[in-house]
This record gives structure tokens, sequence and C-alpha cells, in this order.
């Protein structure tokens, strides 16, 4: 059993550069979402998706795009990234369409570092 | 703007010692308030939650006080191993459900 696999587990951008960090969970969980954890800001959410064809925006999500076409993959895209968007990203799923309950928590992957020069 | 103020950053403490961290919000519709360990390298996990009709939860070493009137909550760590030695996450989950706010992280440091 994987939970939540995402890669890669390390990644170094230039400026205005391209790329897709992938996630991919086995449990069949309805939500998905996306976090970056930056030092002194703790986790933010960027975006998340409470089934297939649901996508919606969190509280940092510009620079940032998602989709979901499959219950298991969600994958985060930096269509130009930036200096900003240096930090570690993190995929998390539940089993419960509101997020997360008493009884399903986040499962968090390992996340992916990422570094823009 | 931070919607779950935590502290302290770092926190060091001698084993068996009880190690605390606090956290506040201001948002009173938020309506389940979890805890996250956090090893270096590793995602974060759920340690403990509570929810906002509930002062206290108690699992094994781990305790979460929710102070409702204050919007304030903290997680106690009784007899502190060197294993606990990680950064620990509070968060509140927003009343859509679908929106997490985490604290910005204390990080514990367990000396044997």
């Amino acid at each position: 059993n994987a939970g939540v696999t995402q890669t890669p587990k390390f990644q170094v951008l230039k400026t205005g550069q391209s790329m897709t960090l992938q996630c991919a969970q086995d449990m069949n969980h309805e939500y998905m979402s996306w976090y970056r954890q930056d030092p002194g800001m703790g986790l933010r959410l960027i975006h998340y998706s409470v089934g297939a064809g649901i996508t919606d925006q969190g509280e940092v999500p510009n620079g940032y795009n998602v989709s979901r076409s499959t219950t298991e993959d969600f994958p985060l895209r930096l269509l130009s990234a930036a200096p900003s968007q240096t930090s570690v990203y993190f995929c998390a799923s539940s089993y419960s369409g509101r997020g997360s309950s008493y009884n399903s928590p986040l499962h968090f992957g390992n996340g992916t570092r990422l570094t823009v020069t | 703007q931070q919607q779950v103020k935590q502290s302290p950053q770092s926190l060091i403490v001698q084993k068996g010692g009880i190690s605390i961290i606090n956290c506040a919000y201001e948002n009173t519709a938020f309506d389940y308030f979890p805890w996250y360990q956090q090893f270096p390298g590793k995602g974060p996990a759920l340690l403990i939650a509570i929810r906002p009709d509930v002062s206290e939860k108690k699992e094994g070493r781990f305790t979460i006080s929710f102070n409702k009137s204050a919007k304030q909550f903290s997680l106690h760590i009784m007899d502190s191993q060197p294993g606990d030695s990680a950064t620990y996450f509070c968060a509140a989950r927003g009343n859509t459900g679908n929106q997490f706010y985490f604290g910005t992280g204390t990080s514990l440091t367990v000396i044997p």
C-alpha cells in the first residue's frame, strides 16, 4: 500500500520554465490537495479537489494550475516558474469529501523540494 | 494574515519533561482542530485531533487542551522522549470543510 506518492523528490528549475509535480494516491480518496511549506510560514493550501473533475483555489493559488481527471491523480502545474515558488510542496488526500474528519485524517506524501533559480 | 498563530517557534525539553505548544485562532467558524507531527524529509502525519465542543482529549502521552471562549488550544506531550523530536503543526478546518489553515510550526528537541 503506497499511500500518497509524489514525484519527483527534488527539482531545480530556471526562472520561466514550466513543470508538473505529480501526486498519486491508491486509497480511493475523494479529497486531494496541494500545500507549500516555507520556513516560518507553516503549510499553506494552494489548490484542492473534492472529486474527479472538481477543483478549487486555496490560500495561495497564483502561479499554479491543477486538474483532476481521475480519482487517483492530482498534478500541480507551474506554468512559468519564479524564485518565489522555491518551496517544499506536499500533496495530501483524505477519504472524506469534506477534506478530513475525525475518522479520516489528511494523508501527506513525502514532498517535492523545488528550487527556482 | 496567519489564521492560526502558533508558539513557540522552537522548544528544547529534557527527556521526561513536559512539552507544551500553544495555538490561537480568530475564526469561530473553525470546526476541527488537528495536530500534525513531521519528521525531517517526511510529510506531516496526524497526531491527535479535537472538536470544539470538547475541552480535552488524551491519547497516550499526548493531550490537547481546548479553550473555546479564549479561542486557544494547546498540545501537551507528557514524559517527552528523544523520539518525539520533530516539528509540530496545529491546524484548523474552515467551515466549508475543504480548507485547512496551519500554524507556523514548532521545532521540538528532546535532550536525552
